[in-house]
């Protein structure tokens, strides 16, 4: 069984679409995350939920809309996209008291 | 902000030489990650070091962290291509443990 899930794993697209990314985990963690990894492998948290709550929301474009539904789902909402768009993005959980995070195999974006 | 800064940025070993990776952090920090992120996968955790000078072994892997909590290595013994991939370190944030702050990685490559 896959502990963090990601649909779909590629999404190619033209700029000024809008698209989805989905997240599922079945670790019955309360914590979820949204990290970018751009093409030179830098990985930078976006947001995070504990419960259904937006605890983490980084320096990120409104045009990123995350949504959790519900403690096992996290998805990311992407409006508009831009070229500058492009880039791995990876789901990741945890529990509320411990520190290691679970990543999902993440989903490569490419806007052309 | 904080930064946390990692050296090599790449390392190529022969199988069965030694590797070093060194994280730096611009602040103490009250904890450390490390992750491991084959190619074309998704970064995992390896390990997370708390004490001062702590050094925690699993395997041919020796990860230690700092006196001053600022700093934290990852040493492998006698590298296998199985270790291929990028190994990331990771310090809280901003008194969050959930919000990470991701060094840029080394990229080990080992010829068989």
């Amino acid at each position: 069984d896959t502990a963090v899930s990601q649909t779909p794993k590629y999404l190619v697209t033209q700029m000024g679409n809008d698209k989805s990314i989905k997240c599922e985990q079945n670790l019955g963690h309360d914590t979820m995350y949204w990290y970018k990894q751009d093409s030179k492998k830098f990985l930078k948290i976006m947001f995070s939920y504990n419960n259904k709550e937006l605890i983490i929301n980084e320096t990120v474009p409104n045009r990123f809309s995350p949504k959790s539904p519900d403690k096992a789902h996290l998805n990311l909402h992407i409006n508009s996209l831009e070229l500058g768009d492009s880039a791995v993005y990876f789901c990741a959980s945890s529990q509320w008291d411990s520190y290691e995070q679970y990543f999902g195999p993440g989903t490569r974006l490419t806007v052309t | 902000g904080q930064q946390v800064m990692q050296i090599p940025q790449y390392q190529h070993v022969q199988e069965g030489e030694d590797f070093t990776t060194y994280c730096n952090s611009s602040t103490t920090l009250s904890n450390i990650q490390w992750y491991k992120q084959r190619p074309g996968g998704h970064p995992v955790f390896l390990i997370q070091l708390v004490k001062s000078g702590e050094v925690k072994k699993q395997k041919r892997l020796t990860f230690q962290f700092g006196e001053a909590k600022k700093n934290s290595s990852l040493h492998i013994t006698a590298t296998q291509t199985t270790d291929v991939g990028t190994y990331f370190c990771a310090g809280p944030r901003g008194g969050s443990n959930y919000k990470l702050t991701f060094g840029k990685g080394t990229l080990l490559t080992v010829n068989p």
